[in-house]
Parts: C-alpha cells; structure tokens; sequence
C-alpha cells in the first residue's frame, strides 16, 4: 500500500543552527502539507503546497520556514535558524485533490539542544 | 476562527465493549468536513472516517460510526466491538471547504482493555 514516507525519524540539532526535514509524498498525489505538533499538544497545520506553490499558511510559518519540491518526488521542510521551540514532531501529508483524506508519514522528531 | 475541542482527555474501554468519543467545533460555516484521525504508538495517523457536513446521514465505516449533530455542531465517534488495536489517540479535525487545513482537536487518548 503506498505510503508517505519521512527522514529522518529523529533529528537533533543545535539552536541556529538550519534543519531540512524530508518527505516523499505517496507519488500520484498533488497536495502537500507540514504539519507539527509540539509534545503534549494538539496538531497545529504550518502550511499547503500545490502546483509548485504555498496554497495556504499559517501564522506559525514565518520566515524562518520554507518549503520546496527539488525533484518532483521530494518534500522537504527548512527551518533556517532553529530555536529552542521549535522542537516538536513534524508531519508531512498529501492528498490527490483538497477535501479528500490526507494521508500522513509518521512524522520527524525534531530536537533543538 | 474554527475550533474544535475533545474535552475527553483519557478514555478507557474493555475488549468488545462500545465506546464514544465526543467532539464539538465551531464554525460559522455551513458546508465543511468533519475527520476522525487515529494515531497509534507507532505515530502515524491514520484516517478513521469522514463527515461531509451537507450531507445528513451519519457517515459508518466498519465498527466505527459518527453521531454528526449539524445544529449542535457536534460529532462524535463510536467504536463497536472494541479491540486492542484500537488503542491509540484519537484527533477530531475540521476543514472547511476550499481550503487543504485541517483544525485537530487536542486529542483523547482511548485504551483497550482485554
């Protein structure tokens, strides 16, 4: 059964210091999304990508943020400067159109020391 | 703003009993969906059902079904024949339409008991 798939499943890095997260969204789906969920809270969305471009974001992802499709099968997720709250787990989805189930990977484990 | 809240913290269930997990949400929208996110210890999440908001029939997916209340702007879900993999958290989630967010609840935390 296709999947997304994310790596790595856990990532530690130094404050300042820039992280790329990587997800493979399952293959025939157009939309794309991150989402995070810091420990013991609720799953907040950060942002949508269609057609090459940010649909929709939220006020979580600032600057600091970025998102890029490189190769047409990769998805991957730039914090620039990482700060200490931005430890959490991230998710990445897709789906074949909006509206419809948004499948999920099983998330990164971001830790800022 | 839309938001949804699950004010079930910790649920608790033995084998082959029913259990209902409750959720409400706010929203001045008339047309959106309703999900029902599962994610077990392994992390993943996975889609356990889902509610078009016009439509008025409760949507059924196996032992899982959903009491949608338009007007009280409920929805809740109902597990049947509960089994020990259905420990897991539970998220409600909205969307409303022509937008790709998802609005998760805070999540309640369902254990199977044998």
């Amino acid at each position: 059964e296709p999947e997304v798939t994310q790596t790595p499943s856990h990532q530690v890095t130094q404050m300042g210091q820039e992280v790329i997260l990587r997800c493979v969204p399952i293959s025939n789906h157009l939309y794309f999304y991150w989402y995070r969920q810091i420990l013991g809270q609720k799953v907040e969305f950060l942002v949508s990508f269609y057609n090459n471009e940010i649909s929709e974001k939220s006020e979580i992802f600032d600057d600091q943020f970025s998102v890029e499709r490189p190769d047409g099968s990769n998805f991957t997720l730039k914090i620039r400067s990482t700060k200490l709250e931005d430890s959490a787990m991230y998710f990445c989805a897709s789906s074949e159109a909006g509206g419809t189930e948004a499948f999920f990977g099983q998330g990164t484990r971001l830790t800022v020391v | 703003a839309q938001t949804v809240t699950q004010s079930q913290p910790e649920m608790s269930v033995q084998e082959a009993e029913t259990v209902t997990l409750s959720c409400t949400y706010d929203t001045s929208e008339n047309n959106y969906y309703l999900f029902w996110y599962k994610q077990p210890p392994s992390r993943q999440m996975i889609l356990v059902i889902r509610q078009e908001a016009y439509k008025q029939q409760n949507a059924t997916e196996n032992r899982f079904s959903v009491n949608f209340q338009k007007a009280a702007k409920s929805f809740s879900l109902k597990i049947s024949d509960s089994q020990l993999g259905d420990t897991a958290m539970y998220f409600c989630a909205f969307m409303k339409l022509n937008t790709d967010k998802l609005i998760f609840g805070t999540g309640t935390r369902l254990q199977v008991f044998p």
